[in-house]
């Protein structure tokens, strides 16, 4: 038990398909992240929620988008996906808003493929 | 950028033997994390070093932060097939909201 579960495990969707990936953490952090995980590159940081306020982007292209309504929930809004955007997509949080410093707790993941 | 070199990129050793995974930075670093992950899971968090020459143990790991905070190491002592795993080590550098930088992990793979 992670305490961050996400869901779905898997998504399997067509470009042109509107799908969500959902976040919730149950550990009271005040951080939650967003990393898209490839196979034979790091773990790319893509969106950071400070206190439910974006406070990072990392030129994340605009069929992306992330919602965090409160501090336990964070979701990844997908839409007009490419081939290239299949991955493990991993969602994080830490206790305190200095997030580079802190422990972070991770999710299992979801595997998505783009057809 | 910030970025974070780990090597090797894969390690084949046979159980009993040691293992090391290097990481080097381009910038000082204020902390870094290293993380682990199993085949099919997800990153868990091992430990954070802060300071200069910073030397940490837990049980048969052994966590080094270098002298100028711009590399650290991990050493595994008599490798168990539960270690098997991906191993990441993950640098901040401080200040503004800039979040850990990964390095691309070292594979461990154990053969009994």
């Amino acid at each position: 038990e992670t305490g961050v579960t996400q869901t779905p495990r898997h998504l399997v969707m067509g470009m042109t398909n509107k799908k969500s990936l959902k976040c919730e953490q149950h550990l009271g952090h005040n951080a939650m992240y967003w990393y898209k995980q490839s196979a034979k590159k790091p773990l790319e940081l893509m969106f950071v929620y400070s206190l439910e306020e974006r406070v990072e982007n990392n030129s994340v292209p605009s069929r992306f988008s992330p919602e965090c309504p409160n501090s336990s929930h964070l979701f990844l809004h997908l839409h007009t996906l490419q081939p290239e955007d299949s991955a493990l997509y991993l969602c994080a949080s830490s206790q305190e808003p200095g997030h580079g410093n802190q422990p972070q707790h991770f999710g299992d993941g979801t595997r998505l493929s783009i057809l | 950028g910030q970025q974070v070199m780990q090597i090797p990129q894969y390690q084949h050793v046979q159980e009993g033997e040691d293992f090391t995974t290097y990481c080097n930075s381009s910038t000082t670093l204020s902390n870094i994390q290293w993380y682990k992950q199993r085949p099919g899971g997800h990153p868990v968090f091992l430990i954070q070093l802060v300071k200069s020459g910073e030397v940490k143990k837990q049980k048969r790991l052994t966590f080094q932060f270098g002298e100028a905070k711009k590399n650290s190491s991990l050493h595994i002592t008599a490798t168990q097939t539960t270690d098997v795993g991906t191993y990441f080590c993950a640098g901040y550098s401080g200040g503004g909201a800039d979040g850990l930088t990964f390095g691309k992990g070292t594979h461990l793979i154990i053969q009994p």
